[in-house]
């Protein structure tokens, strides 16, 4: 069975400090990983996504993501945040090969401190 | 705004009632994509529709219908309501089938209460 499993359900840091969200997956088959965004009171946005070929995918916002399938990792990586990256962080794992039925992650919710 | 729209906002119900959930996708957009946030489950990902036809299938309960109208618009329809369906449904849509080549537009939600 498919499963993403993000690691904190709270992350703290300070302006300017690297941001790093953590995601692992378990799937039987070659997944497809995303990465959402949702701001207070809004609906998800994509941020970046992971379907084949480079591994370090680059999105929106200067975030970006490395698909590790040998430790069935999608992390996700800001060098420096920003007040307004203070959001709910949730990662997508799609294991129905490729016609898009989604599991989500429990999300993130990253606290950015001035 | 993604413009994707859904009404109503906000929604207070019974317990056995029955609601409908509207979206209208952005235009041009032939996929609509229903979800569920709730603090139990999180986000769930209850069904698609792609011109009209069902196209994908997620956790939904056999007491929610949906459908996609001609004129694309999609209604989620959720019957025999219980306290535990109390949360945020977002629609989304998206240009074409998609699958995971595409980008997904979000709604802002309507918040339903069950009481």
């Amino acid at each position: 069975a498919q499963s993403v499993t993000q690691l904190g359900s709270h992350v703290s840091v300070s302006e300017g400090a690297l941001v790093l969200l953590r995601c692992n997956y378990s799937s039987s088959v070659p997944p497809y990983l995303f990465w959402y965004v949702q701001y207070p009171n809004q609906g998800l946005q994509l941020l970046l996504k992971y379907t084949t070929g480079a591994t370090l995918v680059k999105g929106i916002n200067g975030f970006e993501a490395e698909f590790k399938k040998s430790e069935t990792s999608f992390h996700l990586t800001k060098p420096s945040a920003h007040m307004s990256d203070a959001a709910e962080y949730f990662c997508v794992l799609d294991a129905s090969g490729g016609s898009y039925i989604p599991t989500f992650g429990r999300g993130t919710s990253l606290i950015v401190h001035p | 705004d993604s413009g994707v729209t859904q009404t109503p906002k906000h929604l207070i119900t019974a317990t056995g009632q029955r609601v409908t959930l509207r979206c209208s996708p952005r235009s041009g957009d032939l996929s609509v994509y229903w979800y569920q946030q709730s603090l139990d489950q999180g986000l769930q990902f209850l069904i698609q529709y792609y011109n009209g036809e069902e196209r994908a299938k997620g956790n939904i309960l056999e007491r929610f219908s949906a459908q996609q109208f001609p004129d694309l618009h999609s209604e989620l329809n959720l019957s025999s309501l219980e306290l535990g369906d109390s949360a945020l449904y977002f629609c989304a849509s998206s240009v074409g089938v998609a699958g995971v080549y595409g980008e997904q537009f979000f709604g802002p939600g309507t918040r339903l209460t069950v009481l």
